[in-house]
């Protein structure tokens, strides 16, 4: 079975400085995608970066840019010149295809970010 | 930019009521998902709908759970029975034909008390 492991519960980042989250993941499949989900206090699941994985370039979002080692099933965000409202919950999540053209998430735990002023 | 929408935002029910939690997916997407949070915890993949029927289910998805989608635009969770703890959030999510991408809502927060 898949899992994705995010290994920092909490962290934090003094303004204007950069951070990184790791996220580590296990799977055997060769076709599968993977994200960073921001959720603020809201809860609401915002979008912030995805991946494919058959792309060997990293995806960069303005501020936000990951590692990706598929070799190492690595995919860790860095977010660059931290903001306060960056401030929030962070997922990370694999998505593969199930059936019929369907796909399904898996999350990780979430690392919960604080930036600092 | 179309989104998918929740109602209700917040939905507070007594143990053993039935609630029915109401998505509308994006008009043109095809695939349907319930996922739930409970609180302090990670996102969980409950069902996904394609073509009028469940095309996976996970193992929380039981019994107590159905999902519906009773005319062209809204897509519904129900539970029949709620339990302390099915108190959690709920996302819908939807997706359309020959993408991975999925769109969720900004979810039902279930209190069952």
């Amino acid at each position: 079975a898949q899992t994705v492991t995010q290994s920092q519960p909490e962290m934090s980042v003094q303004e204007a400085e950069t951070v990184t989250l790791s996220c580590t993941y296990d799977t055997s499949e060769n076709n599968y995608y993977l994200f960073w989900y921001k959720q603020p206090p809201s809860r609401q699941m915002i979008l912030v970066i995805r991946q494919e994985a058959y792309k060997q370039q990293n995806a960069t979002e303005n501020r936000f840019s990951v590692n990706f080692q598929k070799a190492a099933k690595s995919f860790s965000l860095k977010i660059s010149d931290s903001q306060l409202g960056d401030t929030a919950m962070y997922f990370c999540a694999f998505m593969k295809p199930i059936t019929s053209g369907t796909y399904k998430y898996i999350f990780g735990t979430g690392t919960r970010l604080k930036v600092l002023a | 930019e179309p989104e998918v929408t929740q109602t209700p935002s917040h939905q507070v029910t007594q143990m053993g009521q039935e609630v029915i939690l109401r998505c509308v997916p994006i008009s043109n997407h095809l695939y349907f998902y319930w996922y739930r949070q409970i609180l302090g915890q990670k996102v969980e993949f409950l069902v996904s709908f394609y073509n009028n029927e469940i095309s996976e289910k996970s193992e929380i998805f039981d019994d107590q759970f159905s999902v519906e989608r009773p005319d062209g635009s809204n897509f519904t969770l129900k539970i029949r029975s709620t339990k302390l703890e099915d108190s959690a959030m709920y996302f819908c999510a939807s997706g359309k034909l020959a993408s991975y991408e999925q769109y969720f809502g900004p979810g039902t927060r279930l209190t069952v008390t």
